[in-house]
């Protein structure tokens, strides 16, 4: 089984619906991120979360709001989807190593949605 | 957003050539940069960690340049398999521990 998985993996809705996409991981990490992918644009991170009471804005949050249900689980919503939120959805994690050093982000492996 | 910049190619090579893609980066403070490989609509995967001056791992190595902030990745003997885009990432400057990615480099190697 995937360390981090990530459902749908394929969503098309409409403008102005709320969508949901969810991650979970079973590598007992502590950190997880939320990062969109767009063509020419590269990764942008959305949100990340540090522990399950930990939550902040990364580049491009507007229009997104996450919730972290426990260690294992991110989610991030789209309250009212739009058009340009068509992308492709990463979810990742990282272990907590040591103080004041960037760990390895292990990736889901994504969820393309399309909001017509 | 400047605080890493690759060239995004694409870079064509014939099998068995040697290739290097250079990185450039902002967070002075930096302490870990990674190099990532993403295949076509696939999630990024780890190539490798740098932590110190430099990396190899078999036909791959990575150098860092703190003092004019660069990174690079030689790829030596270059497969039709290294084909892909390669992606530096350095720590963001204002947020932790949150990691950075370049918009990537594309490698097309050919018969």
């Amino acid at each position: 089984d995937a360390d981090v998985t990530q459902t749908p993996r394929n969503r098309i809705t409409k403008t102005g619906k709320r969508i949901m996409l969810e991650c979970s991981q079973t590598k007992g990490h502590d950190r997880m991120y939320w990062y969109r992918q767009d063509p020419g644009l590269g990764l942008r991170l959305i949100y990340y979360s540090f522990d399950v009471k930990d939550i902040n804005k990364g580049e491009i949050s507007d229009g997104y709001s996450v919730s972290r249900q426990a260690q294992a689980k991110f989610s991030l919503s789209l309250e009212s989807a739009i058009p340009n939120q068509t992308a492709l959805y990463f979810c990742a994690t990282s272990d907590s190593g040591l103080a004041g050093v960037s760990d390895t982000q292990y990736f889901g492996p994504g969820t393309r949605l399309t909001v017509l | 957003r400047k605080e890493v910049e690759q060239d995004p190619g694409p870079f064509n090579v014939p099998e068995g050539a040697t290739v290097a893609f250079n990185c450039t980066y902002s967070n002075s403070a930096s302490q870990s940069f990674f190099w990532y490989r993403q295949d076509c609509r696939k999630e990024p995967k780890l190539l490798m960690s740098v932590y110190s001056s430099g990396n190899e791992d078999g036909r791959f190595t990575a150098q860092l340049n703190r003092a004019s902030q660069y990174i690079s990745l030689l790829i030596r003997d270059s497969k039709l398999s290294d084909s892909a885009t390669y992606l530096c990432v350095v720590p963001y400057s204002n947020s932790g521990y949150a990691l950075n990615f370049g918009k990537g480099t594309s490698l097309l190697v050919t018969p």
